[in-house]
């Protein structure tokens, strides 16, 4: 089973750029999530899905932005990339919300900004 | 603003040896789960414990909640190499919320 798939699995990008990061799960789990992780700060929730078309801001939405026009995918997009962006992105998704549902993670994707 | 601190940040102990990680939070909590996370991977849930006072255990792991639902504690008993990771504990302060909050983490490393 794959799960929750994310690519790039490393991206490189100088200031001002933008990009994409995808999300893919197989599990047909109505929530999905993305969170950053830096060093010393935990797991910050940037934005999050409980469904197909709609999206809702976490804990550090700023900066970036979301989309979930299909329910297996939600996309992380970063419009004019900063060196502050540069961390771990994770990708979660559960069955239902996070309280009693396990969420099963990606893999990551390590991104640095120059 | 809540805060929700795990200690210690980092632990290297023997293999063989027990120990003890705390999670502690400023805010009462609807409930916890506590994850491991390996090197180069996402976190893999561990336990959610939704009950003050509730104890779970898992092998060799023992999650503690706390009474006041403001604190949580995960023992190992005998740790072995593989127990090596980081333990990150994560509430959600609101029933009904979909937000999770995470800690900082405790590193553990288990010698051979």
């Amino acid at each position: 089973n794959a799960g929750v798939t994310q690519t790039p699995k490393f991206r490189v990008l100088k200031t001002g750029q933008s990009m994409t990061l995808l999300c893919a799960q197989d599990m047909n789990h109505e929530y999905m999530y993305w969170y950053r992780q830096d060093p010393g700060m935990g797991l910050r929730l940037i934005h999050y899905s409980v469904g197909e078309g709609t999206t809702a801001k976490g804990e550090v939405p700023d900066g970036y932005n979301v989309s979930r026009l299909k329910k297996q995918n939600f996309l992380l997009g970063l419009e004019s990339a900063a060196p502050s962006q540069t961390s771990v992105y994770f990708c979660a998704s559960s069955y239902q919300g996070v309280a009693k549902n396990i969420q099963y993670f990606g893999a990551g994707t390590r991104l640095s900004v120059l | 603003t809540q805060l929700l601190e795990q200690s210690p940040q980092f632990l290297s102990i023997q293999e063989g040896e027990n120990l003890t990680v705390y999670c502690n939070s400023s805010s009462v909590f609807s409930s916890l789960q506590w994850y491991r996370q390996e090197p180069g991977e996402g976190p893999v849930l561990l336990v959610t414990v939704v009950t003050g006072g509730e104890v779970k255990k898992l092998k060799r792991l023992t999650f503690q909640f706390g009474d006041a639902r403001k604190d949580s504690s995960l023992h190992i008993t005998a740790a072995q190499p593989g127990d090596t990771g980081l333990y990150l504990c994560a509430v959600v302060y609101q029933t009904g919320a979909n937000n999770l909050f995470f800690g900082t983490g405790t590193r553990l490393t288990v010698i051979p």
